[in-house]
């Protein structure tokens, strides 16, 4: 059974560009969440989708955001990039509920 | 606010020596805590959910127990293919679908 597939796995951009992550979710997995990681915060929630609908979101300023598609693939997009951007952005999909959330290997994005 | 506390941050363990990883909580109402495992460039593995306290899960060398405060995940007779970070998460009633992350134990077992 396939697992979650995030692309591309590398990333550099600058400071001020935007750029788009993409997540492809476990088939029949309906629920799609964004955490990015970084070595001093650890792992933090960004936002998850559901049947295309943004169902709950975390405490990132509005330069982020995302979207899901009819066939529950996700992408995520960051605009006008920081420094503070760099990190791993992992993607997690779930059946749904409290089912537990299965990961990607994640989008390493650096900033320079 | 709802709080997950790993610890200890690292651990150096001999193949063979079994040890405990704790994890413990603060939270406005559980509705699971769920262990993963994470290894360099990787995302992390899903390894057990608990839901209520005295619950018990089990794989291999792997031993997860949950309290009302805390978790443990009990490490038995590890070998050097068990070095990773292992992280810790729960899912609360005011976070909603979000999983609110510990900062992980990094364990390193030498043979």
């Amino acid at each position: 059974k396939a697992g979650v597939t995030q692309t591309p796995r590398y990333l550099i951009k600058t400071r001020g560009q935007q750029v788009t992550l993409s997540c492809s979710p476990i088939s029949g997995h309906r629920s799609v969440s964004w955490y990015q990681q970084t070595p001093g915060q650890g792992l933090q929630f960004l936002f998850e989708y559901f049947s295309e609908t943004q169902r709950n979101k975390g405490n990132f300023p509005g330069r982020f955001s995302g979207r899901q598609f009819s066939n529950s693939r996700s992408e995520m997009n960051v605009s006008t990039l920081e420094l503070g951007d760099s990190a791993l952005y992992l993607c997690a999909s779930r059946l749904g509920g409290d089912q537990p959330q299965h990961f990607g290997d994640g989008t390493r994005l650096s900033i320079l | 606010e709802d709080q997950v506390t790993q610890s200890p941050e690292a651990l150096r363990l001999q193949e063979g020596e079994s040890s405990s990883l704790n994890c413990s909580y603060t939270v406005s109402g559980l509705r699971g805590l769920f262990w993963y495992r994470q290894d360099p460039g990787k995302g992390p593995e899903f390894l057990f959910t608990l839901y209520s306290a005295g619950e018990e899960k089990e794989k291999e060398r792997l031993k997860a127990t949950l309290t009302k405060k805390e978790s443990f995940l009990h490490i038995t007779a590890p070998k050097p293919e068990d070095s990773a970070t292992y992280l810790c998460a729960v899912q609360a009633n005011q976070a909603g679908t979000a999983l609110i992350f510990g900062k992980g134990t990094t364990l390193s077992v030498s043979s």
